[in-house]
């Protein structure tokens, strides 16, 4: 596609509950990563894929986040048993050479947890 | 590890004025340089970026940042600033060698008033 895609673009649940969180990335781009931004705050690194290399999953909070991806498409973020800390704008970035190209953002999905 | 330092949340300017936004980093290896724009309401674009070279870069919509080894910075800079600036802008650094993860500051609210 043109774009990196996410859905849903927002998504309230109830606490306890668990979320999956979906990201398009460009076709082609074998890099795609995930990051968290809470409210008024910078971007935080949650886990990286490189192809078929074993993911960077050295960003995620705890046990209850996880990701996956299948070759070099679709990636889903899940979390389980959400808290209201969870809270926050969760961003899809895919890329094909970052350090010539950056990284191409998706418009991320808001999660409320209540 | 690599980390950045904003070190302004929030910067007002007058329309038409020279801007400049701070950015500090810290890393043991060399590195790569970013800034990234956050409109309202949109995700992040890539401004600009050092890899090598001319440690003056020249970005989108009349943006310069400098590259200065000796004081680990890399400092965005605008000449005279639009209403249409208005945005969150993010510094982020990533290790020129192996994983290419970007690490992000806390960014800074650039808001233009007339």
């Amino acid at each position: 596609g043109a774009g990196v895609s996410q859905s849903p673009s927002n998504k309230v649940t109830e606490k306890g509950k668990d979320v999956e969180l979906r990201c398009d990335p460009i076709s082609g781009h074998t890099a795609l990563y995930w990051y968290r931004q809470r409210l008024g705050q910078g971007l935080e690194f949650l886990i990286y894929f490189q192809g078929n290399s074993a993911p960077d999953k050295s960003g995620l909070p705890s046990d209850r986040f996880s990701a996956e991806r299948t070759g070099e498409s679709v990636s889903t973020l899940t979390i389980q048993r959400t808290q209201q800390e969870d809270s926050a704008v969760y961003l899809c970035a895919s890329s094909s050479t970052p350090h010539l190209y950056g990284y191409t953002f998706g418009s991320g999905t808001r999660l409320t947890v209540v | 590890a690599q980390s950045v330092t904003q070190l302004d949340s929030q910067v007002p300017v007058f329309e038409e004025a020279p801007v400049e936004l701070r950015c500090n980093y810290s890393s043991s290896v060399s590195v790569y340089l970013f800034w990234y724009v956050q409109y309202p309401n949109q995700g992040l674009q890539l401004l600009l970026k050092y890899l090598s070279g001319s440690t003056l870069v020249k970005g989108i919509n009349g943006f310069e940042a400098e590259f200065n080894k000796s004081q680990t910075s890399f400092h965005l800079r605008k000449p005279s600033v639009h209403i249409s600036d208005t945005a969150e802008y993010f510094c982020a650094v990533s290790k020129s060698q192996g994983a290419q993860k970007l690490v992000f500051g806390q960014g800074t609210r650039l808001t233009i008033n007339p």
